[in-house]
């Protein structure tokens, strides 16, 4: 099976600086990378994802990098607000039928004001 | 578009009793939905696929007697907790597979937070 280590486990920043959270992944059949955000208490919602035929995606001040030849995608997060304050999740997929995620343990991000 | 709803979004039940959650895809069918738990400060882990028509397919280590899995329809699956005990008290999420020709996103539930007292 898949196995997923995300880094930090903690973050902490200030306001306005930059986020920056590493995703590794075993499985080279992986071609699907979301990154979820939890707030305390709600549902994970999907930030954004890149499938393996990019290396680069990014939506205003989020973006997610992919390196398929050393198996690791990352998440960055500019000019930071208290707002994205929250835990990180990466959850790569193999794809297929199976549709199946992986998460990692999560990365708590504190943006202090 | 793509929502899932979950119900009850909240339960207390007294040890040895059956608990139901539902999962609900609310404007799209979705012949695969999954169900997650979650302990405080960890992350969510798969506890079983759940396809529509067929037998549940249960990760290494869950039970499946103890919870069981119906994807009756293609908009509804059910996890029911038999015999909950204090140590199942979590916070159950499920999700649902949206496809879109090629390109498929998984969306989860707003979760429900089961104690076993």
């Amino acid at each position: 099976g898949e196995n997923v280590e995300q880094h930090p486990s903690t973050l902490s920043v200030q306001e306005g600086d930059s986020a920056v959270i590493k995703c590794t992944y075993s499985d080279s059949a992986s071609n699907y990378f979301p990154w979820y955000k939890q707030e305390l208490g709600k549902r994970p919602q999907l930030i954004i994802d890149i499938r393996s035929n990019v290396g680069e995606k990014k939506d205003q001040r989020i973006a997610v990098t992919l390196n398929k030849t050393a198996k690791h995608f990352s998440l960055h997060i500019t000019e930071t607000q208290p707002e994205d304050s929250a835990v990180y999740f990466c959850a790569p997929n193999s794809g297929g039928s199976n549709y199946k995620l992986t998460f990692g343990k999560g990365t708590l991000l504190t943006v202090n004001p | 578009g793509a929502v899932v709803s979950q119900h009850p979004s909240w339960v207390i039940c007294k040890s040895g009793t059956s608990v139901k959650i539902e999962c609900r895809s609310l404007d799209f069918q979705a012949t695969t939905m999954f169900w997650y738990r979650q302990f405080p400060k960890q992350s969510l882990m798969l506890m079983a696929t759940s396809n529509e028509g067929s037998k549940a397919t249960y990760e290494q280590g869950v039970e499946k007697d103890k919870f069981l899995i119906n994807h009756a329809s293609l908009t509804l699956s059910t996890l029911t907790v038999t015999s909950a005990h204090p140590e199942d008290s979590s916070f159950y999420i499920c999700s649902a597979i949206y496809r879109d020709r090629a390109i498929y996103e998984q969306y989860f539930g707003p979760g429900t937070r089961l104690t076993v007292t």
